[in-house]
């Protein structure tokens, strides 16, 4: 089966500028996440979609970042504008829902290395 | 809300010494994961733990959930260059398909 993909691998923007992120999840996976790693720290969360509703988006920094999963299949995540703390690799995973008391595996795409300049 | 801590960020082994990495999380979980990623790679799933006090092998690698549900190891015996990369744990404190909290993980550099 394909993994989960994610595009673009690098972007180099300005401060200010708009990027947007696309994820396209292992088919049949209802659940769908988005996690920033900005270097040296930890996998931060930023929000969970279950088909196209969004479940948990507490984890988003603020509002100039929009995800969206229109038809419960891919999803985008859009920054604007971008601001210089935003850099950091952009990870997005998707799961099978779980067996009840279990936490399901998450299957990561290889992720969205992004620089604002 | 949830934290979980990991320890130590670095660590230099010799290739055929043992690793250990330690995960502990502010509340009591209800499972844990633990993630490896490979330089320039990204997180792949290792295993799950559940039950308290639960010990699960792969090969080399030997995980542990401790009997509060609030701490996990992993320790790698004889590590090897293939063990390169960061190990992350991540735990939640409900069952379900929620994000998980991720810890900071911690970096695996190998000297032959």
């Amino acid at each position: 089966e394909a993994g989960v993909t994610q595009f673009p691998s690098h972007s180099v923007i300005e401060k200010g500028q708009t990027v947007t992120l696309r994820c396209d999840p292992i088919s049949g996976h209802d659940n769908l996440y988005w996690y920033r790693r900005v270097m040296g720290k930890e996998i931060k969360f930023l929000l969970h979609f279950v088909k196209e509703s969004k479940q948990d988006e507490s984890g988003m920094p603020n509002n100039r970042f929009l995800a969206e999963r229109t038809g419960g299949t891919y999803s985008t995540l859009k920054v604007q504008p971008a601001e210089l703390e935003d850099s950091g690799v952009y990870f997005c995973a998707s799961s099978q829902d779980p067996p009840p008391g279990y936490n399901s595996p998450l299957h990561f795409g290889n992720g969205t290395r992004l620089t604002v300049t | 809300g949830q934290q979980v801590m990991q320890i130590p960020q670095y660590q230099h082994v010799q290739e055929g010494e043992d690793f250990t990495t330690y995960c502990n999380s502010s509340t009591t979980l209800s499972n844990i994961q633990w993630y490896k990623q490979r330089p320039g790679g990204h997180p792949v799933f290792l295993i799950q733990l559940v039950k308290s006090g639960e010990v699960k092998k792969q090969k080399r690698l030997t995980f542990q959930f401790g009997e509060a549900k609030k701490n996990s190891s992993l320790h790698i015996t004889a590590t090897q260059t293939t063990d390169v990369g960061t190990y992350f744990c991540a735990g939640r404190s409900g069952g379900g398909a929620d994000g998980l909290t991720f810890g900071k993980g911690t970096h695996l550099i190998i000297q032959p």
